[in-house]
């Protein structure tokens, strides 16, 4: 199984300012990477795929980027709805893994 | 609208089983892969089990693999999630997800709780 890590756990952002979320894969998972934001008592949203590749109606703010092990998300601008939860998730191999998660929270 | 809502949710004895389901709308169900993604309370999400557009092949994550049993119905646009020999580790919000290049349509999830 794939092992997704994602650094840091929490993240203290001013609104306005931007943020940069980390994500790790144990082995090689080539560009198959999504992201994903939960804001409290919703279901995840999917922000990003194919590590770099905005989902439908996402703004141009988010940003993936990387391929491997080591991928990167970037907010620029922090809206209040951006203060939530993000995750990572594989899909180069089964079982599908995802990250502990980065909780973007306001500083 | 595309839509997904899931339903079967609810208290179980351990050991005991329940069956979930999930009726998609608004698009083409037959077309897309399906999983199902759950999660604890407080916890991250984890991937628990997926089948393909037609059903032919499926997949589970290990903690689940040999109790529950994911199938589908196309001429009825629903996904169904089998589950047996509970435990409390399996108490969570479960979530039906729609596969396009990635999770790209969750429903709202149903809880399932397995308690004494």
């Amino acid at each position: 199984e794939i092992v997704m890590t994602q650094s840091p756990a929490t993240l203290s952002v001013s609104p306005g300012e931007g943020a940069t979320l980390s994500c790790r894969a144990s082995q090689s998972i080539s560009s198959k990477l999504a992201w994903y934001r939960q804001k409290p008592g919703q279901a995840p949203r999917l922000l990003i795929y194919g590590a770099s590749t905005r989902a439908t109606a996402i703004p141009a703010r988010f940003s993936g980027s990387g391929s491997g092990t080591e991928f990167t998300l970037t907010i620029t601008s922090l809206q209040s709805e951006d203060f939530a939860v993000y995750y990572c998730q594989q899909y180069d191999n089964w079982p599908l893994t995802f990250g502990g998660g980065t909780k973007v929270e306001i500083k | 609208e595309v839509q997904l809502v899931e339903s079967g949710g609810g208290l179980v004895q351990p050991g005991g089983s329940l069956r979930l389901s999930c009726l998609g709308s608004g698009f083409t169900f037959s077309r897309h892969g399906m999983h199902w993604v759950r999660q604890a309370p407080g916890k991250a999400l984890e991937f628990v089990s997926a089948v393909t557009n037609n059903g032919a092949s499926a997949y589970y994550a290990d903690s689940v693999k040999g109790r529950f049993t994911i199938s589908r119905s196309n001429s009825k646009s629903t996904l169904y999630l089998q589950m047996s020999s509970l435990r409390p580790e399996d108490t969570a919000v479960y979530f039906c997800v729609r596969w396009d290049n990635a999770m790209d349509v969750w429903g709202q999830g149903t809880t399932v709780t397995v308690s004494s």
